[in-house]
């Protein structure tokens, strides 16, 4: 299957500092990606749907100023966390689609896992 | 709306034996996919079945199926003959018209030797 790659993996930051987080399909371009936010024994939480070359959509009560989604590239998005703060870790994951159709297999990266100190 | 419902949290199940997760979903689209997802505790989600709301029959993947009842809105995922490396998160995913997959609460899955 295609691959995702996500990096980094972990990453521990001190209050107040941003954190970019890097999203990258190797193997596929990827017209569409997107961002999700695990909280510890619970589901995924889609936050936002970035297209290539545009802006993102971001879901309800998701604040753009504070996540800022770039997709520059078919095969690049990145996710900053911007003045990060103790409530803000959590586990991010990215997944990357090929093309849109409710059949279309979304393909996930690694994960990362923010820890805000 | 889509909504993915998953009753049960937790699952224990004896190593070689079969075992069913329960999947139901909501939506108004016509249209949808549903697909399955197990995440492991190293957090990666891997892709392990996927049913078109058109397909005829029920999809099968290895030692993974999907149980598909359209009337019902279930679309349960059966693994045979369980192993010890099936101990996981399972989710099961929906995408309908606006290309979204939404998720239900998942089901933690533990394989006894």
């Amino acid at each position: 299957g295609a691959v995702v790659s996500q990096h980094p993996s972990r990453v521990i930051c001190k209050s107040g500092t941003s954190v970019k987080i890097e999203c990258r399909s190797l193997d596929f371009q990827a017209t569409t990606m997107f961002w999700y936010r695990q909280f510890p024994k619970q589901s995924l939480m889609l936050m936002a749907t970035s297209n290539e070359g545009s802006k993102a959509t971001y879901e309800q009560g998701v604040e753009k100023d504070k996540f800022l989604i770039n997709h520059a590239s078919l095969t690049l998005s990145t996710l900053t966390v911007t003045s990060a703060h103790p409530e803000d870790s959590s586990f991010y994951i990215c997944s990357a689609s090929s093309g849109t159709g409710r059949e279309t297999e979304a393909f996930f990266g690694q994960g990362t896992r923010l820890t805000v100190v | 709306a889509q909504k993915i419902t998953q009753t049960q949290p937790g699952m224990f199940v004896q190593e070689k034996e079969a075992v069913t997760l329960d999947c139901t979903y909501d939506t108004s689209d016509p249209s949808y996919g549903l697909f399955w997802y197990k995440q492991p505790s190293s957090g990666e989600m891997i892709f392990l079945i996927y049913q078109g709301s058109y397909d005829q029959q029920n999809a099968t993947e290895g030692r993974y199926s999907l149980n598909f009842q359209k009337a019902r809105k279930s679309a349960n995922l059966v693994i045979s003959a369980s192993q010890l490396g099936d101990s996981a998160m399972y989710f099961c995913a929906m995408r309908g018209g606006n290309e979204k997959l939404t998720f239900g609460t998942g089901t933690r899955l533990t394989i006894i030797p």
